[in-house]
């Protein structure tokens, strides 16, 4: 079955440290994979995605993930943290190729950002 | 470009009561989607459409009902309204190339409904 796992619920780290994110899939075909953001009380905004090439993707707001095959992981890195950062990131994995916008997402990481 | 609207913003309802959220967009996108957000669960897809006239069930369809007389225009109807439909709902749009699967979704700043 077709499954993302984003396996920390919460994070919390301090401004100017830098951030990892977990996420895990579970895809039986090629993926394309992205990540969005939710600020609170709002709608979802994408900040990157993987679709095909450079396994290094890079997105708005200094973040990046890179996409490893092999671990079935995107994870989503920034160098250093802004207070702005905090909010809820949300991975999710669509199906390659087909007439389909199927989106399945994780569950969510709540990160907190410490003065 | 507005992108994709949501009305009403909040709604509380009755049990037994019947509603209808609205989604528009004007990007001419050809993909639009329903999903209810609760905590610790993510999104999850209601109902999804591909076209004018085309629509199909998602992972939670049940009590829902969907339509889609025209590109822009995606409404949600709840025919009967239960407590367990407490939640946030997201409308999205997408416009995928030609057989890549998957694109982009642009998403609503969601309505939260209240199912008392």
């Amino acid at each position: 079955a077709q499954s993302v796992t984003q396996p920390d619920i919460h994070i919390t780290v301090s401004e100017g440290a830098s951030l990892e994110l977990r996420c895990n899939y579970s895809y039986g075909a090629t993926p394309y994979l992205f990540w969005y953001v939710q600020s609170p009380g709002q709608g979802l905004q994408l900040l990157l995605k993987y679709f095909s090439g450079d396994t290094l993707v890079q997105g708005i707001k200094g973040f990046e993930a890179e996409f490893k095959r092999s671990q079935s992981s995107f994870n989503l890195r920034k160098p250093s943290v802004h207070w702005s950062d905090a909010a809820e990131y949300f991975c999710a994995v669509g199906a390659y190729g087909g007439a389909t916008n199927k989106l399945i997402f994780g569950t969510g990481t709540l990160l907190a950002v410490q003065p | 470009n507005a992108g994709v609207t949501q009305t009403p913003k909040f709604q509380v309802l009755k049990t037994g009561q019947s509603m209808t959220l609205q989604c528009a967009q004007d990007m001419n996108h050809e993909y639009m989607s329903w999903y209810r957000q609760d905590p610790g669960m993510g999104l999850r897809l209601i109902h999804y459409s591909v076209g004018a006239g085309i629509t199909d069930q998602g992972e939670v369809p049940n009590g829902y009902n969907v339509s889609r007389s025209t590109t822009e225009d995606f409404p949600l109807r709840l025919l009967s309204a239960a407590p367990s439909q407490t939640s946030v709902y997201f409308c999205a749009s997408s416009q995928p190339s030609t057989g890549r699967g998957t694109d982009t979704q642009y998403f609503g700043p969601g309505t939260r409904l209240t199912v008392l």
